[in-house]
């Protein structure tokens, strides 16, 4: 059983320059979400996919933030023009169902220097 | 926003004890789930309990959920070293696509 795999684990990148996380679920889940982690903090939902179609954007999803799920597969997300503030842990987490538990990856951890 | 609030923050407890942790949260919500973080690691997930459900158990872990108080507490029984770990609740709520909305988690130490 595979289960969510993310790349990379670590990203180091100096403020300003664009970056992108990518994300394989688990390959029978049709549900993909992203989420991003402080230090200290829980979890915060940041956008979902159900296939390629994305259907729900979080407020903190600003325009410097893109997601792809191109084929209902694997999705990538984009962070332009980084900012301090960007530095966190980016989750990626798959269901099979609406209300269903989530498989959560081990994350992108990005840091801006 | 946060929707679910864990108490408390953290606990150290000695092997062999048990560990309660609760969870209060906001809004109506379809169910409840916890998970547990390792640190540096993704989460994993532990239990789920509907809303019309009281209690669930699976292995060592008791979960309530009291949809009148808002609130709902995991109990780790026996406790290991290996439950060393953050503790998360997570709701979806009424009206949500099945995104979770996290508390800030509860710190278990477990002292060997």
């Amino acid at each position: 059983d595979t289960g969510v795999s993310q790349n990379p684990r670590h990203k180091i990148t100096k403020r300003g320059q664009n970056v992108t996380f990518r994300c394989d679920p688990i390959s029978e889940h049709n549900r993909l979400y992203w989420y991003r982690q402080t230090l200290g903090q829980g979890p915060e939902f940041l956008t979902y996919f159900q296939n390629e179609a994305q259907l729900e954007k979080s407020r903190l999803l600003s325009d410097r933030f893109s997601a792809e799920r191109p084929k209902g597969s694997f999705s990538t997300l984009e962070i332009q023009r980084t900012e301090q503030g960007d530095s966190a842990m980016y989750l990626c987490a798959s269901s099979p169902g609406q209300f269903s538990p989530q498989h959560f990856g081990d994350g992108t951890r990005l840091s801006i220097l | 926003s946060q929707q679910g609030e864990e108490d408390p923050q953290a606990l150290s407890i000695q092997e062999g004890e048990n560990a309660t942790m609760n969870c209060s949260y906001k809004t109506s919500i379809n169910n409840l789930q916890w998970y547990r973080q390792n640190s540096g690691r993704g989460l994993v997930h532990l239990i789920l309990i509907r809303s019309n459900e009281r209690e669930k158990h699976s292995g060592r872990l008791r979960v309530t959920l009291d949809t009148s108080k808002k609130s709902s507490s995991l109990l780790i029984t026996a406790s290991r070293a290996a439950d060393t770990a953050s503790y998360f609740c997570a709701t979806d709520y009424g009206g949500s696509q099945g995104n979770l909305i996290f508390g800030k988690g509860t710190k278990l130490s477990v002292k060997p």
